[in-house]
């Protein structure tokens, strides 16, 4: 499986903008970059994945690299809620975008966000 | 609550005793998975299911871990004769048919601890 490099941690002030780098240099043509988040005593929560492109959701925004080799995952604006460990995970598709199932998650970032 | 849901949240059992966890996916989700998670580090995946087919199982699930998905719907995970390096959080997680894997949704987690 490509490995992901990410900070162990970051801090952020509440309102503010985060940007949460990921680096994946070994990245292949297949692969998905998928971004979740685990806040204390729960399971990991979807934020946000793509391919090549830049994607927008609710939640986040993901910015992709032109050689795909890191990402930087977006959010507008910190609040306090948003204090959680972070996982970039390569998660490699079949033709058609069908995944091959597993997410490999490596250590993370934590980010803490300050009122 | 349409959540993907575990059961039992903890579990608390001695050296040598044999448990059992069940997880019940969001309705119709095709795929579920298995994921183990100890303090401090990312989840690691177990395994995991489309419909009642089992698809992968990794190293990890040694040969007293099964998993089972009879009718394509809850899944249970049994681990024989527990040892103490059995204790972590145990994850389960479903996604469905349209994403192709590319969103999982996850649960709670039981809380293993082995004395």
């Amino acid at each position: 499986d490509a490995k992901t490099t990410q900070p162990n941690s970051m801090e952020s002030n509440e309102e503010e903008p985060v940007h949460l780098p990921c680096n994946h240099s070994t990245i292949s043509g297949t692969d998905y970059i998928h971004w979740y988040r685990q806040l204390p005593s729960q399971g990991p929560e979807y934020v946000i994945h793509g391919l090549t492109s830049n994607v927008n959701n609710r939640m986040a925004s993901l910015a992709i690299a032109e050689d795909r080799k890191s990402s930087t995952l977006i959010l507008h604006r910190a609040t306090l809620r948003d204090a959680a460990v972070y996982y970039c995970i390569l998660s490699p598709h079949l033709l058609g975008g069908t995944s091959y199932g597993k997410l490999t998650f490596g250590q993370g970032t934590i980010l803490t966000v300050h009122p | 609550d349409t959540g993907v849901s575990q059961n039992p949240r903890h579990k608390i059992t001695k050296r040598g005793q044999n448990v059992t966890f069940r997880c019940d996916p969001i309705s119709e989700h095709n795929r579920l998975y298995w994921y183990r998670q100890t303090l401090g580090q990312g989840p690691e995946f177990l395994t995991y299911f489309q419909n009642e087919a089992q698809l992968e199982k990794s190293r990890l699930l040694s040969d007293r871990f099964s998993a089972e998905r009879p009718k394509g719907s809850f899944s249970t995970l049994e681990i024989q004769r527990t040892e103490q390096g059995d204790s972590a959080m145990y994850l389960c997680a479903s996604s469905p048919r349209r994403t192709g894997g590319g969103e999982q949704f996850f649960g709670p987690g039981t809380r293993l601890t082995v004395l």
